[in-house]
């Protein structure tokens, strides 16, 4: 049973600190979307790649965070440095990319709490 | 752009009794259009999506959904509550399957014996 698994789930944090999630996508899976939760603001897009070219990142704030892919099987999700209203859930999600048919798998994320 | 609206950000029925979701959504373009489930602290899981083609859809654990152009609705619906079927519902709307989703703000469901 193929699955996008998210590290670490939990992280707790002082303001200031970095703070580095990871996503490995579904084997085959070309294309790569980071969204974030919260309360507030329910589910946004802050990124997503295919083939590990970025498409779309202008959903991240650029002063501190930055996202990227070093292979096909990791993404990274990265905040330097965090600040409280970086509090949230991080999903990946992974998909084929192969067009209208296609279906995005999501992790489980990652609970980020930053004091 | 494209946006979702979720009517009511709580919902609570009996077991047994059907369960209707509300959402409506605006698109400049053909819509896909997609109904996701997060149970506590879990990811989203997807329950049905609309393509093209047939407008009523059938997805998982008994739910459906209705696509309505002219209404620009796709609400959900399962003729049958259970227990089990409490959590978060997400409506979402994209230009494809494989581009951004933008979600509305969810629904939660309830279930009472």
């Amino acid at each position: 049973d193929a699955r996008v698994t998210q590290t670490p789930r939990h992280k707790v944090t002082e303001m200031g600190q970095e703070v580095t999630m990871r996503c490995q996508p579904i084997l085959g899976h070309n294309t790569v979307f980071w969204y974030r939760q919260t309360m507030m603001q329910g589910l946004e897009l802050l990124a997503y790649f295919r083939n590990r070219a970025p498409l779309d990142d202008s959903g991240m704030p650029k002063d501190r965070f930055s996202a990227e892919m070093p292979d096909a099987t990791l993404a990274t999700l990265k905040i330097q440095p965090s600040e409280p209203r970086d509090s949230a859930v991080y999903f990946c999600a992974s998909g084929m990319g192969v067009g209208g048919t296609d279906t995005q798998y999501f992790g489980p994320g990652t609970r980020l709490t930053v004091l | 752009a494209q946006s979702v609206t979720q009517l009511g950000s709580h919902v609570s029925v009996s077991e047994g009794a059907l369960v209707l979701l509300r959402c409506n959504y605006s698109s400049s373009v053909p819509p896909y259009l997609f109904w996701y489930v997060q149970y506590p602290n879990q990811g989203l899981q997807l329950l049905l999506k609309y393509t093209t083609g047939a407008t009523l859809v059938k997805g998982i654990n008994g739910f459906e959904a209705e696509f309505k152009k002219s209404e620009t609705s796709f609400h959900l619906t399962k003729p049958s509550a259970h227990m089990s079927d409490a959590a978060e519902y997400f409506c979402a709307v994209s230009n494809s399957g494989n581009t951004p989703l933008v979600f509305g703000k969810g629904t939660r469901l309830s279930v009472i014996a």
